[in-house]
């Protein structure tokens, strides 16, 4: 099984902030790496796929970089409503896909 | 729009069996693998199931293999989880979720159902 870790486990940051997630596999996922955002009471929402394309509908201010085992969330300048988790996810070695433990991003 | 509604969860015990339904609509249901995904109340995510669109091809995560069935009826849109000889560990909101592309599944999530909340408890 790839292992996700994500870090920091939680981010304080205030509203027009840069904010920068990490996500490390324990093998070389290639590309194929996601991340979502969620909210409390809320299912999660698909940010970005394969490491760098942005959803449907998702903000410029969201991006990702990254490739092999180091993958990166930017969000450029912090909204109030960016403020929830982050999970990665693997889609590598399909059909076992796996997530990470979460990013909590909060108001500092 | 797209909208994806599940039902189903519920208080159940120990060893005993429980089925999921997911609703869909706005969009061709068809032509989507699904998958099945849940959360232990305050923690991550865990994938539990995948089917693809036709039905024929179907995955399960290791934790559930042998006990979770997923299934569909596309003449229905709906997407099922037969969950049999229920453990504590199965407690979690269970969400269905849409595969991104049309056709074999890409194994990301595009849109999500609110989940619905199984408890395994005695």
């Amino acid at each position: 099984e790839i292992v996700l870790t994500q870090s920091p486990a939680t981010l304080s940051l205030s509203p027009g902030e840069r904010a920068t997630l990490s996500c490390r596999a324990s093998q070389s996922v290639r590309s194929y790496l996601a991340w979502y955002q969620q909210k409390p009471g809320q299912a999660p929402r698909l940010l970005i796929y394969d490491a760098s394309n942005r959803a449907t509908g998702i903000p410029a201010r969201f991006s990702g970089s990254g490739s092999g085992t180091d993958f990166t969330l930017t969000i450029s300048s912090l909204e109030p409503e960016d403020f929830a988790v982050y999970y990665c996810q693997q889609r590598s070695n399909w059909p076992s896909i796996t997530f990470g433990q979460g990013t909590r991003l909060e108001i500092k | 729009q797209v909208q994806l509604v599940e039902s189903g969860g519920g208080v159940v015990q120990p060893g005993r069996s429980l089925r999921l339904s997911c609703t869909a609509s706005g969009f061709s249901f068809s032509r989507y693998a699904m998958h099945w995904v849940r959360q232990a109340p305050g923690k991550g995510l865990e994938w539990v199931a995948v089917i693809s669109n036709d039905g024929r091809d179907k995955h399960n995560a290791d934790s559930v293999k042998g006990r979770f069935t997923i299934s569909r009826d596309n003449s229905k849109n709906t997407l099922y989880l037969q969950m049999n000889s229920l453990r504590a560990e199965d407690t979690a909101v269970y969400y269905c979720a849409r595969d991104l592309n049309i056709g074999p599944a890409d194994y990301y999530l595009d849109y999500w159902g609110q989940g619905t909340l199984v408890t395994v408890s005695s």
